[in-house]
């Protein structure tokens, strides 16, 4: 494994509750990445960060904001979860010139 | 904006058959063309890219894929596959390989061997 956890593993809660899901690397690398993967869409990047308080939307940005405080983590947070939330969600880093990506085990969110 | 389509959500095959999953890209003056791997209940695995060079392009597990500018295509093959082959596979595109590689993937094929 490349040095990503990504926890929780599994979680459910409730509609309009908010949520964290935290991805922590211990390889150092700059870019960190959250994707969400919904059957017939593959996955989609949510949100990435290029650097410690640097980040960027993704395709799927909206209802989710992330933070990144220092390198080794990056978190994502649905403020008001949505049952349309309710996913398998990816961390992904690579470092700097790298063109491997390398993914966590994923965190599967039910929003109920 | 890139996109990507995999034309079959499913392809069974039997054990020791040959197999070919298909990847279509959107067209782009420069691209990088990935797969990956996802084993159940796991995350996912790069299995080989295309970076420029060779067309035909080695990756682990006895997988190859062939880069086809004029047909827009990157379809994975293997000569022969196993039971341990049975996941799903992702293709994937990225307009970059300096900075942020926001990758832009297919909807998956899964592969499924049967005995």
């Amino acid at each position: 494994d490349a040095g990503i956890t990504q926890s929780p593993r599994h979680k459910v809660t409730e509609t309009g509750t908010p949520v964290t899901l935290r991805c922590h690397q211990t390889e150092n690398h700059r870019y960190m990445y959250w994707y969400r993967q919904d059957p017939g869409h593959g996955l989609r990047l949510i949100h990435y960060s290029y650097g410690v308080k640097d980040t960027d939307k993704g395709e799927v940005s909206d209802g989710y904001s992330v933070s990144r405080s220092k390198t080794e983590d990056f978190l994502l947070t649905l403020e008001s979860a949505t049952s349309s939330q309710t996913s398998v969600y990816f961390c992904a880093i690579h470092g700097q010139g790298a063109t491997e990506a390398f993914f966590g085990q994923g965190t599967r969110l039910t929003v109920v | 904006a890139q996109s990507v389509t995999q034309l079959d959500s499913q392809v069974p095959v039997f054990e020791e058959a040959p197999v070919e999953l298909r990847c279509n890209y959107s067209s782009s003056v420069s691209v990088y063309l990935f797969w990956y791997v996802q084993y159940p209940n796991q995350g996912l695995q790069l299995l080989l890219k295309y970076l420029s060079g060779s067309t035909l392009v080695k990756g682990i597990n006895g997988f190859e894929a062939e880069f086809n500018k004029s047909q827009t295509s990157f379809h994975l093959r293997k000569p022969s596959v196993h039971i341990s082959d049975t996941a799903e596979y992702f293709c994937a595109v990225s307009d970059r390989i300096q900075g942020a590689q926001k990758l832009v993937f297919g909807q998956g094929t899964r592969l499924t061997i049967n005995p």
